[in-house]
């Protein structure tokens, strides 16, 4: 049963570059979020997809975008880098039944840095 | 906003040493989640606390969750290397199971 899988592991853009990053959620999971985690810091919520739709939003600005495709696999896109996007992008999947306690399982993630 | 806070920030111990972190939320969680990262790694599930008081074990680890339902806590007995990692808490984000993490207690142990 194959897990969440994000690629690619390690990227490095420069600033005001454009970047697309992919996550494919766990076998049988239907919902994926975003999630940013700086070094030293706890994951925040960027946003959540399910049914090729946004859900909710964190605290983002709108330079990051994201899509999930008929087979459940999402992209997260950030435009217009700066230095403080660099982070440790992170995919979590799970299988929505409307309940807070519906699990999410996270990818490896992907580091990106920004220089 | 929720906000979620975890003390301490670092603990060190020596192996076989209890360890304790604490998690607050501002708001009454629906539930909270427990999580580990290892050092370059990403966060691994543990557990998860729906009822006010509850108590939890997992071999060596024991979660509680607050009778108010805004603290939790995890502790581990007898620390071991492997034990080595950040422990997160996590709490639904509004509706739905997006989280709210909190920041985080790095464990080192020294062996």
């Amino acid at each position: 049963d194959a897990g969440v899988t994000q690629s690619p592991t390690h990227l490095i853009k420069t600033r005001g570059q454009q970047v697309t990053l992919r996550c494919s959620p766990k076998s049988g999971h239907d919902t994926v979020s975003w999630y940013q985690q700086a070094l030293g810091q706890g994951p925040q919520f960027i946003f959540q997809y399910y049914e090729e739709e946004e859900r909710q939003r964190g605290n983002f600005p709108d330079r990051f975008s994201g899509h999930q495709f008929p087979n459940y696999s999402s992209e997260l896109n950030v435009n217009a880098l700066l230095l403080g996007d660099s982070a440790l992008y992170l995919c979590a999947s799970s299988l929505v039944t409307g309940s807070s306690t519906d699990t999410q399982y996270f990818g490896p993630g992907t580091r990106l840095t920004v220089l | 906003g929720q906000q979620v806070m975890q003390i301490p920030q670092y603990q060190h111990v020596q192996e076989g040493e209890d360890f304790t972190t604490y998690c607050n939320s501002s708001t009454t969680l629906s539930n909270i989640q427990w999580y580990k990262q290892r050092p370059g790694g990403h966060p691994v599930f543990l557990i998860q606390l729906v009822k006010s008081g509850e108590v939890k074990k997992q071999k060596r680890l024991t979660f509680q969750f607050g009778e108010a339902k805004k603290n939790s806590s995890l502790h581990i007995t007898a620390t071991q290397t492997t034990d080595v990692g950040t422990y997160f808490c996590a709490g639904p984000h509004n509706a739905g199971n997006m989280l709210t993490f909190g920041g985080g207690t790095r464990l080192m142990v020294k062996p």
